[in-house]
């Protein structure tokens, strides 16, 4: 059952260059999303979250878009730089999903220099 | 800054003992979870702890998994009899609020390996 899905399990850019990272859904109870970012050997790390009051939310290179109707949403990352190497997860919750996040299977970005 | 650690980085075991992986919790936080991942496949939320008990659970957390906080840092999950496909990335989260709209801290992750 998955109600996370990112379907680009790998992406290369060239550094500068916009990187964009995908993530669909299915369960439309789901009203809070998130983007973890992992690098090999350490837990994710919180890079941006984004509710489904809005649908853009912006932090320096970082911003997060929102397509409720779509169920999709997207992280881009511009200027892409050589230390945004890592891979990307994509994880929501909802109203009726309790303490749970729902992760994605990560798509791995390589910045290329 | 803190953080969320966890011990051991890497466990090996043979199939059917039991195994205790540990988590210390950023010192603030009342909420406490346990994912994992196994190789190459999404990380699948296991168990949520809040209050000195259990407040959810997936339908991976059987009976033969437990989790406990014996004491004011740690935070446990044990598994008491482990199976093959118990081998994946085990990782310990954190968050100040209830979750869902909070964000959980995630620690670096024990990688089990069951023989």
């Amino acid at each position: 059952d998955q109600q996370v899905k990112q379907n680009s399990p790998s992406l290369s850019v060239q550094e500068g260059r916009i990187s964009i990272l995908n993530c669909d859904y299915t369960n439309s109870m789901f009203d809070y999303f998130l983007w973890y970012k992992k690098y090999p050997a350490e837990g994710p790390t919180f890079l941006i979250s984004i509710s489904s009051i809005k649908d853009k939310n912006e932090d320096g290179r970082f911003t997060v878009f929102l397509n409720k109707s779509a169920k999709h949403l997207s992280l881009h990352i511009v200027p892409s730089q050589p230390g945004d190497s890592a891979v990307y997860f994509c994880a929501a919750s909802g109203a009726n999903t309790g303490n749970q996040f729902y992760f994605g299977t990560g798509t791995s970005l390589t910045v290329i220099p | 800054e803190p953080e969320v650690t966890q011990t051991p980085s890497h466990q090996v075991t043979q199939m059917g003992q039991e195994v205790i992986l540990r988590c210390v919790p950023i010192s603030n936080h009342l909420y406490f979870y346990w994912y994992r991942q196994i190789l190459g496949q999404k990380v699948e939320f296991l168990v949520s702890f809040y209050n000195n008990e259990i407040s959810e659970k997936s339908e991976i957390f059987d009976d033969q998994f437990s989790v406990e906080r014996p004491d004011g840092s740690n935070f446990t999950l044990k598994i008491r009899s482990t199976k093959l496909e118990d081998s994946a990335m085990y990782f310990c989260a954190s968050s100040l609020l209830t979750s869902g709209r909070d964000e959980q801290f995630f620690g670096p992750g024990t990688r089990l390996t069951v023989l």
